[in-house]
C-alpha cells in the first residue's frame, strides 16, 4: 500500500522568504507524484507532477518540486512566498495498479505574513 | 478552460436519506474519480470508473454507495441511507487517460447529515 506523510501541518512564512512543504512517500512501484494547491472554499488544483524523466519539475505560479529516490521525498519549493500563495497544499501519489487512485497526504496549512 | 464542475455546492440532509451528488467531468476525458474530505482530516479516495464500470473501490465505499453515468455527461455519486459519519466534502475528479493520471477535481460538494 502506498503512503503519504508531510511533515508540519503548519507553515508559516514571511513574504518573500523561502517556501520549503516537506512530503514523504512510500511506494511499492516507481511513483507518481503530485502537489495540488487547495485555496478557501475552492477544489484542488494541481500545482505540479512527476512521472518520469528530470527529477526536479516546475509548476505554476513559481513553484518547483524535486524528486529523491533515495529519500523517498518529493519536497515542494518557492523561492519567494507571496501573500496570495497561502491556501492548503496536498501531496499525493498515484498507485497504477488500483484503478489510479491518488493517496494523499494529510495537508501542510501554508500561512504568509506580510 | 474545461472544468469539472458539481452541484450541489452544499446539500443538507437527514440521517438515513438518499443523496445523489451531481458532477460534470470535462467532456473529453474518460475516467472518473470520488474522493471525499472529512473536515480537518486527509483526502481519501471513494472510486474511480471507466467504461461504464467501477475500476476500484475503497474500503469506504460500501453497499451504501453507488456511482452512475446515467446520460453520457454527468457522473454521480448516490448515498442510499445517509449516516452523520458520512458528513464530509465530497470532490468529484475526471483525468483523460490512465498514464501520467492528472486528475481535475471540481469544487466540491459539502454534505451536512444531521
Amino acid at each position: 500500500a502506498q503512503s503519504v506523510t508531510q511533515l508540519g501541518s503548519h507553515v508559516s512564512v514571511s513574504e518573500g522568504a523561502l517556501v520549503l512543504l516537506r512530503c514523504n512517500y512510500s511506494s511499492s512501484v516507481p511513483p507518481y507524484l503530485f502537489w495540488y494547491v487547495q485555496y478557501p472554499n475552492q477544489g484542488l488544483q494541481l500545482l505540479l507532477k512527476y512521472t518520469t524523466g528530470a527529477t526536479l519539475v516546475k509548476g505554476i505560479n513559481g513553484f518547483e518540486a524535486e524528486f529523491k529516490k533515495s529519500e523517498t521525498s518529493f519536497h515542494l519549493t518557492k523561492p519567494s512566498a507571496h501573500m496570495s500563495d497561502a491556501a492548503e497544499y496536498f501531496c499525493a501519489v498515484s498507485d497504477l495498479n488500483a484503478g489510479n487512485m491518488l493517496t494523499f497526504g494529510g495537508g501542510t496549512r501554508l500561512m504568509v505574513k506580510p | 478552460e474545461p472544468e469539472v464542475t458539481q452541484t450541489p455546492s452544499h446539500q443538507v440532509t437527514q440521517m438515513g436519506q438518499e443523496v445523489i451528488l451531481r458532477c460534470v467531468p470535462i467532456s473529453n476525458h474518460l475516467y472518473f474519480y470520488w474522493y471525499r474530505q472529512i473536515l480537518g482530516q486527509k483526502v481519501e479516495f471513494l472510486v474511480s470508473f471507466y467504461n461504464n464500470e467501477i475500476s476500484e473501490k475503497s474500503e469506504i465505499f460500501d453497499d451504501q454507495f453507488s456511482v452512475e453515468r446515467p446520460d453520457g455527461s454527468n457522473f454521480t455519486l448516490k448515498i442510499r441511507s445517509t449516516k452523520l459519519e458520512d458528513s464530509a466534502m465530497y470532490f468529484c475528479a475526471s483525468s483523460a487517460h490512465m498514464i501520467y493520471n492528472e486528475q481535475f477535481f471540481g469544487p466540491g460538494t459539502r454534505l451536512t447529515v444531521l
